[in-house]
């Protein structure tokens, strides 16, 4: 079993939706968690980054985690075509020796306009 | 730009032969981490290198190795070529040796692998 499990898609949507992209983990030792967004032939950049249950916001992103379940969200409110990108979470945890962050594979997602 | 450097952008080769790859971190940055993505596995974390010392390793081959330099950049070398190794590498940098001291890290646009 992957220590972070993704759906990779394609998920496609019209302009203007609410999308909610997921992964879920194993391991409740993991305690940071993030979103990348990778554009085509680009290296991920950082959306959001949190390390605690519950909700946080920034414009149109909301990361949400539940560590009861071992779930994360993204949430993006209306959705642009700009938004169209390979969408990765990370998790990272403080084990002796883990000092690299663990990836999802990746949704990708496709805004139609 | 996100200010780590990465060269070159694009290579092909042939099986069995060695290359190096290139990677300058933001400045500043001491911490150097090492990514292999290909289609069927992801990002893959290779191995970490702290202010010129390896600090942690993770799936990376025993054909693989990298090193960092008193200036802080660093080269991951990649020998006996298989045509599996085909992927993009990317590099990433952070201030700290821990990612989540950092809140994450930042990407370089990474190297496109073609082994024929």
């Amino acid at each position: 079993q992957k220590e972070v499990e993704q759906d990779p898609g394609p998920l496609s949507v019209p302009e203007g939706a609410i999308v909610s992209l997921n992964c879920t983990y194993s391991n409740s030792a993991f305690q940071y968690f993030m979103w990348y967004r990778q554009y085509s032939r680009k290296g991920p950049e950082l959306l959001m980054y949190t390390y605690s249950s519950g909700n946080k916001e920034d414009g149109r992103f909301t990361a949400q985690v539940d560590k009861s379940s071992k779930y994360i969200s993204l949430f993006i409110r209306d959705s642009q075509p700009s938004d169209s990108a390979t969408y990765l979470c990370a998790i990272h945890r403080q084990d002796t020796g883990r000092r690299a962050l663990t990836f999802g594979s990746g949704t990708r997602l496709q805004v139609q306009p | 730009d996100s200010g780590v450097t990465q060269t070159p952008k694009h290579l092909i080769t042939a099986t069995g032969q060695r290359v190096t790859l290139r990677c300058s971190p933001r400045s500043g940055d001491l911490s150097v981490y090492w990514y292999q993505q290909s289609l069927d596995q992801g990002l893959q974390f290779l191995i970490q290198y702290y202010n010129g010392e390896e600090r942690a390793k993770g799936n990376i081959l025993e054909r693989f190795s990298a090193q960092q330099f008193p200036d802080l950049h660093s080269e991951l070398n990649l020998s006996s070529l298989e045509l599996g190794d085909s992927a993009l590498y990317f590099c990433a940098s952070s201030v700290e040796a821990d990612p989540y001291l950092n809140y994450g890290y930042t990407f370089g646009s990474g190297t496109r692998l073609t082994v024929v």
